[in-house]
């Protein structure tokens, strides 16, 4: 089944706790996304990628990070987290090398920094 | 700069119709619609990629005016399964390949 794959699906951390939200998707998708949804801000871009090795910053990458060292694979790294992380995530890919597709979406992460 | 949809929100009785605006201060070259239910993912509706274009799925359609920056979502006899929140987004369109959500519209089927 085509599927993005999210985990975990909740998590609860401390401020500072170094944590790694998985996103894998098995449909040779080129174009991966991170975005966070908040009450009221809707759903905001943190990071993208065009491709294995290609990533770029959306429009609140602050206090994040990511890679793509496989094509499948898109991980979302919060070094430090802090209480104002604490939002819905959501991991996204797309055909081609951008968003100009079909878009899938993982089931969502929902993460708590006390 | 994020796309603003109109209406907020609506209610609507079931079999009624509604729409949907999305509009940009920007130029833009792509539009998807999406839905999504309260705590699940958006699920993607359609895309449209050119201006004017018009698409349909099932009893759900949309227009793209590329000259008005703008796109609207039409939803004709309504269904309760159509209850959640819709959402367009298009690319930014400013060199690189971001992405952005407009402001979201709240819809209600009552039955």
């Amino acid at each position: 089944e085509a599927q993005v794959t999210q985990n975990p699906r909740y998590l609860i951390t401390v401020t500072g706790k170094k944590l790694t939200v998985t996103c894998s998707q098995n449909m040779n998708h080129e174009y991966m996304s991170w975005y966070r949804q908040d009450p009221g801000l809707g759903l905001r871009q943190i990071y993208y990628s065009m491709n294995v090795e290609v990533t770029d910053k959306g429009d609140v990458p602050e206090g994040y990070k990511v890679s793509r060292k496989e094509k499948r694979n898109f991980p979302l790294i919060l070094e430090s987290p802090s209480p104002n992380q604490t939002s819905l995530y959501f991991c996204a890919s797309s055909p081609g090398g951008r968003m100009n597709t079909e878009a899938f979406f993982g089931q969502g992460t929902r993460l708590t920094v006390v | 700069q994020q796309p603003v949809q109109s209406p907020q929100a609506v209610i609507l009785r079931e079999g009624e119709d509604a729409v949907i605006n999305c509009s940009s201060s920007k130029a833009l070259y792509s539009v998807h619609w999406y839905r999504q239910k309260h705590g699940e993912a958006p699920v993607f509706l359609m895309i449209l990629l050119k201006g004017g274009e018009q698409k349909g799925h099932d009893k759900i359609s949309a227009s793209f005016n590329e000259k008005k920056q703008q796109s609207s979502l039409y939803l004709t006899a309504s269904q309760l399964s159509y209850s959640g929140t819709y959402f367009c987004g298009t690319e930014m369109n400013s060199g690189t390949y971001k992405y952005i959500f407009g402001t979201g519209t709240r819809l209600k089927v009552l039955a």
